[in-house]
């Protein structure tokens, strides 16, 4: 089945400091990758949508300048926290869709980013 | 704006029993309703998908049924077992790639 990895798993980060999370797609090609951020016990908020080749679409309320998305290939996006704070400690989770409407997607394992 | 509800937030069910769990939309109806089962510090893994005229979808021990005038999703889990212990999220598609995801629901399955 479709396999989607998200590295790190967990990350401690200064505040101040900036933390990149990588979501790659093991054995398809992923035209689009969704980012996802959790907190415990509440369900998924959508951050960003992103497409490889151009900017990605962010959903109201988040900053783009804060989360910076990068998706340069079809089997790689990156989310880079910037100037991390305490309040960004979160779970954040990466999809994957090869853009097949109404086909599942497939989640990465999720990072979990600790800013002290 | 369109709101997706689980109903309830944790459920315990007695081994061996059947788990129904629910979700309610408002507003328009999706074009198709993903369920997905997340266990703690893990990523959402896909069930199954129904679409809007698709009344029923089994598979093995899960069913989930699709009623678009009640504007609601069913999820059952037949002959429940304590590793079907896991949160389970809706996620209704309104016609584009975004997936909206539910509150999810809090399943324990006691021995």
């Amino acid at each position: 089945g479709a396999v989607v990895s998200q590295h790190p798993s967990w990350v401690i980060c200064k505040s101040g400091t900036s933390v990149k999370i990588e979501c790659r797609s093991l054995d398809f090609q992923a035209t689009t990758m969704f980012w996802y951020r959790q907190f415990p016990k509440q369900s998924l908020m959508l951050m960003a949508t992103s497409n490889e080749g151009s900017k990605a679409t962010y959903e109201q309320g988040v900053e783009k300048d804060k989360f910076l998305i990068n998706h340069a290939s079809l089997t790689l996006s990156t989310l880079t926290v910037t100037s991390a704070h305490p309040e960004d400690s979160s779970f954040y989770i990466c999809s994957a869709s090869a853009g097949i409407y109404n086909s599942p997607l497939h989640f990465g394992n999720g990072t979990r980013l600790t800013v002290t | 704006s369109q709101k997706i509800e689980q109903n309830s937030e944790a459920l315990n069910i007695q081994e061996g029993k059947t788990a129904t769990l629910t979700c309610n939309y408002t507003n328009y109806s999706p074009a198709y309703l993903q369920w997905y089962r997340q266990d703690p510090g893990r990523g959402p893994v896909f069930l199954l998908l129904i679409r809007e005229n698709e009344k029923e979808k089994r598979k093995e021990r899960l069913k989930v049924t699709f009623d678009t005038t009640l504007k609601q999703s069913l999820f059952h889990i037949t002959a429940s077992q304590p590793a079907d212990s896991a949160t389970y999220l809706c996620a209704p598609n309104f016609g584009n790639e975004k997936l909206t995801f539910g509150t999810g629901t809090r399943l324990t399955i006691i021995p």
